[in-house]
């Protein structure tokens, strides 16, 4: 299985921060990879496919880069919305793995 | 607008089988390049992948838990159904279904969970 290791496990920030979060694959995933916002009690929603594609809908802050093993999630200048947890999931191979997640906190 | 929702018991036994449907609209699994999938989450952990059934029928099963589950769909009712056997307290969780949809980014074509359902929360107790 691939392992997919986010970094760091929470972040404390404030409004209008910018905020980076990476994530690691255990083994060459190409672009295969997305990134999901997900708020307590609610299920996850697709920010970024394929490593760097923003999902319809979602705002511009949010943006996504890497390929191979090493990616990250920036978000620009963090709003009051953006505090959740984010989780990195791999689609290169089966069986496809979520990272254990970040969590988004306020400072 | 895609929409998925999960049905089932909100509380099982151990060694029951846990049943799961997930109830789908605005789309079909029929379509070339669709997909429903079933993604779990302990309370307070991580997402975890465990199942996914395709267009043309093609299944894919998390090797872990693979011996326990099967995939379903029943395109004219627009359903995908899983079942889960022998429960156990540490497969308490919500349960979730995702539209799996086959993505253009990055030079090539993937798949990717773009709708998702509410989740329903499944505990195991005696």
């Amino acid at each position: 299985d691939i392992q997919m290791t986010q970094s760091p496990s929470s972040v404390s920030a404030s409004v209008g921060d910018r905020v980076t979060i990476t994530c690691r694959a255990s083994q060459g995933i190409s672009s295969w990879l997305a990134w999901y916002q997900q708020k307590p009690g609610k299920a996850p929603k697709l920010l970024i496919y394929a490593a760097s594609s923003l999902q319809s809908g979602v705002p511009s802050r949010f943006s996504g880069s890497g390929s191979g093993t090493d990616f990250t999630l920036t978000i620009s200048s963090l709003q009051p919305e953006d505090f959740a947890t984010y989780y990195c999931q791999q689609s290169n191979s089966f069986p496809w793995t979520f990272g254990q997640g970040t969590k988004v906190e306020v400072k | 607008q895609i929409t998925l929702k999960e049905s089932g018991p909100t509380l099982v036994k151990p060694t029951q089988t846990l049943t799961l449907t997930c109830t789908f609209s605005e789309f079909s699994l029929n379509t070339n390049g669709v997909g429903v999938g079933w993604i779990r989450q302990p309370p307070g952990k991580a997402l975890e992948w465990l199942a996914l059934i395709y267009w043309d029928d093609d299944k894919r099963y998390s090797p872990s838990l693979k011996s326990r589950l099967t995939i379903t769909k029943d395109t004219s009712k627009n359903q995908v159904v899983l079942t889960m056997t022998n429960m156990d307290p540490v497969d308490t969780a919500t349960y979730y279904c995702a539209h799996n949809s086959r993505l253009f980014g990055s030079g090539s074509y993937a798949y990717y969970f773009d709708y998702w359902g509410q989740g329903t929360l499944v505990a195991v107790s005696s």
